[in-house]
């Protein structure tokens, strides 16, 4: 089945411990990216990849690492995670650059106390 | 102003009637456009791609206003099953079609 496995589904962290939420694809997609979802604000995109090493920044960057070094796999990375980064977190990946849509993972809501 | 907005309701509807939401965009170099539904806190889900011709879907049709910036979705014969959230979708053609940029929703709830 083609989809976007995201993992874990929910986490409940602490201020400043690093964690990695990881995306993970199988339709051979060059397009990965990442969104926060909040009330009132809708989705917002964090990074976005294009291919294998290739990365660039979206609306809401700060706080957040990525990397793309094999093609399926997409993870997050939040360094020093802070209560502000509490949000509904989506990957989702494209072929045809991205002319066809999006198909997204079914997410990560992550609570930082 | 927002990039993309959309009203967002919620549009209480009964079953069987026609409804119809708009959605306009900022960025005339905006080349893509999208309908996606979102269930209460689930993943987005593409429903449709946006044409210029204008492009339907069984009991969905969009269509897209480029002199005035705006593309619409209208659903026919409304079921209890398309309560949602809509989601407006905006994107440039240049650097690939990979920065979507997103409204905030219009909610739908369809009743008995």
């Amino acid at each position: 089945e083609a989809q976007v496995t995201q993992n874990p589904r929910y986490l409940i962290t602490v201020t400043g411990k690093k964690l990695t939420v990881t995306c993970s694809q199988n339709m051979n997609h060059e397009y990965m990216s990442w969104y926060r979802q909040d009330p009132g604000l809708g989705l917002r995109q964090i990074y976005y990849s294009m291919n294998v090493e290739v990365t660039d920044k979206g609306d809401v960057p700060e706080g957040y690492k990525v990397s793309r070094k094999e093609k399926r796999n997409f993870p997050l990375i939040l360094e020093s995670p802070s209560p502000n980064q509490t949000s509904l977190y989506f990957c989702a990946s494209s072929g045809h650059r991205g002319l066809y849509g999006y198909t997204f993972g079914s997410g990560t809501r992550l609570t930082v106390v | 102003r927002k990039e993309v907005e959309q009203d967002p309701g919620p549009f209480n509807v009964p079953e069987g009637a026609t409804v119809a939401f708009n959605c306009t965009y900022s960025n005339s170099a905006s080349q893509s456009f999208f309908w996606y539904r979102q269930d209460c806190r689930k993943e987005p889900k593409l429903l449709m791609s946006v044409y210029s011709s204008g492009n339907e879907d069984g009991r969905f049709t969009a269509q897209l206003n480029r002199a005035s910036q705006y593309i619409s979705l209208l659903i026919r014969d409304s079921k209890l099953s398309d309560s949602a959230t809509y989601l407006c979708v905006a994107a440039p053609l240049t650097g690939g079609g990979n920065k979507l940029t997103f409204g905030t929703g219009t909610q739908l709830k369809v009743e008995l």
